[in-house]
C-alpha cells in the first residue's frame, strides 16, 4: 500500500528551539493533514492543507503543502515542554475514494 | 478529542474470547474509520465505513475481524477468538464527508491475557 516517509523519526530539543519535520510520498496528494498525539490519547488535528504551495499557521505551528504535491513540512517555533508528543502527517490521494494514509510519526521530546 | 466517543477505554480479554469495541462518531458525521496502533508505532488503517456500508476493508484481517456501522447506534469493531497479537490500541475516527479531515476518539486499549 501507499507509504509516507516521515522524518525525523524522533528528536530531542532544548526548550525554546525551533523544530522542523517533513513527510514525503511517492504519490500526489490533494490534501495534507498534521496531527499530534499525546500519551494515552487519540491524535488531534493541528493543521489541514488543501492547495499546493499553501502555507498555514496555527499559533507557533506552521505547515506547508509542497509545490510538487508529494511532500509537506511542519515547523514549530520556540518549543515549550507541552509540545512533547508524536506528530503524524497524513495525506489524501487524488482519485478513488481519496483514502487517507498516515506517516510513521515523529516523536518530539523537549528538554526544559 | 471531544466528539468522537469510544468505549470502553480499556478492555481485557482472555485468549479465545470476543472483543467488541464501540465508536460513536461526532454529531453529523456519517463516515467512520478504524485504526490499530501498536506501542511506539504509527496508525495502521483497518476499515472505512459509511452508514451501513463498508467502503474499504483492505486493512482488516480477513479472519476473526469484522466491523459494522448500523443505521442507528455506534460503529462496532468485533474481534472473535482473540489472540495475544491482537493487543493494541484501536482508534476510531469520523468525518462529515470523505473529503473532510478525520477527527479521532481517545481509543480503546485492548489487552489479551
Amino acid at each position: 500500500g501507499q507509504q509516507l516517509n516521515q522524518s525525523p523519526q524522533s528528536m530531542f530539543i532544548q526548550e525554546g528551539e525551533d523544530v522542523s519535520m517533513n513527510c514525503t510520498s511517492s504519490s500526489i496528494f490533494n490534501t495534507w493533514l498534521w496531527y499530534k498525539q499525546e500519551p494515552g490519547e487519540g491524535p488531534v488535528l493541528l493543521i489541514a492543507l488543501y492547495k499546493a504551495g499553501e502555507l498555514t499557521s496555527n499559533g507557533r505551528l506552521t505547515a506547508q503543502f509542497g509545490i510538487t504535491r508529494k511532500d509537506s513540512f511542519l515547523n514549530i517555533s520556540a518549543s515549550i515542554p507541552s509540545d512533547v508528543g508524536i506528530y503524524f502527517c497524513a495525506g489524501r490521494e487524488s482519485g478513488g475514494y481519496q483514502k487517507v494514509t498516515f506517516g510513521t510519526g515523529t516523536k518530539l521530546q523537549v528538554i526544559p | 478529542n471531544a466528539g468522537v466517543m469510544q468505549n470502553p477505554r480499556h478492555l481485557v480479554r482472555r485468549r479465545g474470547q470476543e472483543a467488541r469495541l464501540r465508536c460513536s462518531p461526532m454529531k453529523g458525521h456519517s463516515h467512520v474509520y478504524w485504526y490499530r496502533q501498536l506501542p511506539e508505532e504509527g496508525l495502521k488503517f483497518m476499515v472505512y465505513l459509511q452508514k451501513e456500508n463498508i467502503i474499504d476493508e483492505s486493512g482488516m484481517p480477513k479472519e476473526r475481524f469484522s466491523a459494522e456501522f448500523p443505521k442507528e447506534g455506534p460503529s462496532i469493531l468485533r474481534i472473535q477468538q482473540v489472540v495475544r497479537g491482537d493487543s493494541a490500541a484501536y482508534f476510531c475516527a469520523s468525518s462529515s464527508d470523505r473529503n473532510q479531515p478525520q477527527h479521532f476518539g481517545d481509543g480503546t486499549r485492548l489487552s489479551i491475557l
